[in-house]
């Protein structure tokens, strides 16, 4: 079975310095996906980033880079520079093979102060 | 980009009748959606898998006669809680993947998410 887990239930960081939020995983498979979602409060799921498990380079997406450590079985977020508008849930998920399933992880609130 | 809606977005019924949840995906066909299901302060747990033209796929726990699901076509999908009751409240959220996609990393499009209360 697939488990992720996200130890931090919520993190402060001040505008403009950088935040690392934790996530680790567990599969037997040797094929999946880890992805990054941010949760504002209105709702929606918003998609991030992406890291494939046989990626040899850590994703990056402007602000957003995943620090993948296969061997670790960890996918750390970190976001550079953080911004206001950064103020969300963040959840980590993984994929199966075929990815057509996503498990989450339990979530980190995030709030950045100015 | 790809854009997936849901409505209502938010509903509030009477315990004991039925509500109905709309996924639509907009611009893009999709063979396959999902639906979650978020509790206040929890995390997403996929309740379902829905495939136009088949029957859905539930995942272990989830009552399919509850939670009925119909993908009438290959934009939309709805699931609708029959007989519901106050611990159906929930925030109810779909995503869409597009066909056609190709490659290890098979996108998903998630909706806004529909807030139901059953009082």
């Amino acid at each position: 079975a697939q488990k992720i887990t996200q130890t931090q239930p919520g993190m402060f960081v001040q505008e403009k310095e950088a935040v690392t939020l934790d996530c680790t995983y567990d599969t037997s498979d040797p094929s999946y996906g880890l992805f990054w979602y941010k949760q504002p409060s209105s709702g929606e799921m918003i998609f991030l980033i992406y890291q494939g498990s046989y990626d040899q380079q850590n994703a990056t997406e402007g602000r957003y880079s995943l620090n993948f450590q296969k061997a670790r079985k960890s996918a750390n977020l970190v976001i550079s520079a953080s911004q206001l508008g950064d103020s969300a849930m963040y959840f980590c998920a993984m994929g199966n093979t075929g990815f057509q399933k996503l498990v989450f992880g339990t979530g980190t609130r995030l709030l950045v102060s100015p | 980009g790809a854009v997936v809606s849901q409505h209502p977005s938010w509903v509030i019924c009477k315990s004991g009748t039925s509500v109905k949840i709309e996924c639509r995906s907009l611009d893009f066909q999709a063979t396959t959606m999902f639906w979650y299901r978020q509790f206040p302060k929890q995390s997403l747990m996929l309740m379902a898998t829905s495939n136009e033209g088949s029957k859905a796929t539930y995942e272990q726990g989830v009552e399919k006669d509850k939670f009925l699901i119909n993908h009438a076509s290959l934009t939309l999908s709805t699931l609708t809680v029959t007989s519901a009751h106050p611990e159906d409240s929930s925030f109810y959220i779909c995503s869409a993947r597009p066909d056609g996609t190709s490659g290890t990393f098979l996108e998903q499009y998630f909706g806004p998410g529909t807030r139901l209360t059953v009082t």
